[in-house]
């Protein structure tokens, strides 16, 4: 199975200003044949389910406000948050949908500072 | 509008059986791949299992912990998907949420709202 590292595991963050999250696979998640990354970013607030913001590694799900962005390729993937809102506070999660056993990173908890 | 509908959670002794299902509504059933997705309390997502569509071959993938428990079938002229958990552990306590997924040629990804699975005795 592909691991999943997300860094930090909590990350305490102004408003207005960025927040960042890393995710690092342990192997690629680029697939050569079509040049995508099969890496999402998921936002999770309590009592809810999971909410998609991120899929292909950068694009943006319909509706999900501009200041989150993904970036990234092969093994090392990061979420921008450009300017963070107090909505924002939740847990996020890195997942990779490219091989035949999909898994999650352990996720990341952001706070305002 | 969208319904991902899951039912059949509650509390199980360990050793026992529980069949989860999840009702879908409001989008194309039959072209998408079915997830199974579990949260322990206070933990992190767990992925636990996928069926693909019958387009792309219907056959069911399980993570490690739950491979030869857990079965994962779908009934298209239901719209719903099914997890069978046989021989039930204590570490199988989680919220299970059921999440559809079609990757091409949109990206469209929905989650129930989950139900909750209990093993205690």
């Amino acid at each position: 199975d592909i691991v999943m590292t997300q860094s930090p595991d909590s990350l305490a963050v102004s408003l207005g200003e960025r927040a960042t999250i890393n995710c690092k696979s342990s192997q690629s998640v680029l697939y050569s044949s079509n040049n995508k990354n099969y890496l999402a970013w998921y936002q999770q607030k309590p009592r809810q389910p999971p909410k998609l913001l991120i899929y292909w590694a950068s694009a943006r799900e319909s509706g999900v406000p501009d200041r989150f962005s993904g970036s990234g390729s092969g093994t090392d993937f990061t979420l921008t948050i450009s300017s963070l809102q107090a909505e924002d506070v939740a847990v996020y999660y890195c997942h990779q949908y490219y091989t035949t056993q999909w898994t999650f990173g352990q996720g990341t908890r952001l706070e305002i500072k | 509008e969208v319904h991902l509908v899951e039912s059949g959670g509650g509390l199980v002794k360990p050793g026992g059986s529980l069949r989860l299902s999840c009702a879908a509504s409001g989008f194309s059933f039959s072209h998408a791949w079915m997830i199974w997705v579990r949260q322990a309390p206070g933990k992190g997502l767990q992925w636990v299992g996928r069926i693909k569509s019958k387009t792309d071959g219907g056959t069911a993938d399980y993570a490690a912990p739950v491979k030869g428990r857990f079965t994962i079938s779908r009934d298209d002229s239901e719209d719903t998907v099914y997890l069978q958990m046989n021989s039930l552990e204590s570490d199988d306590t989680a919220v299970y949420y059921c999440q559809s997924s079609i990757h091409e040629p949109l990206f469209v990804d929905y989650w129930g709202q989950g139900t909750l699975v209990t093993v205690s005795s």
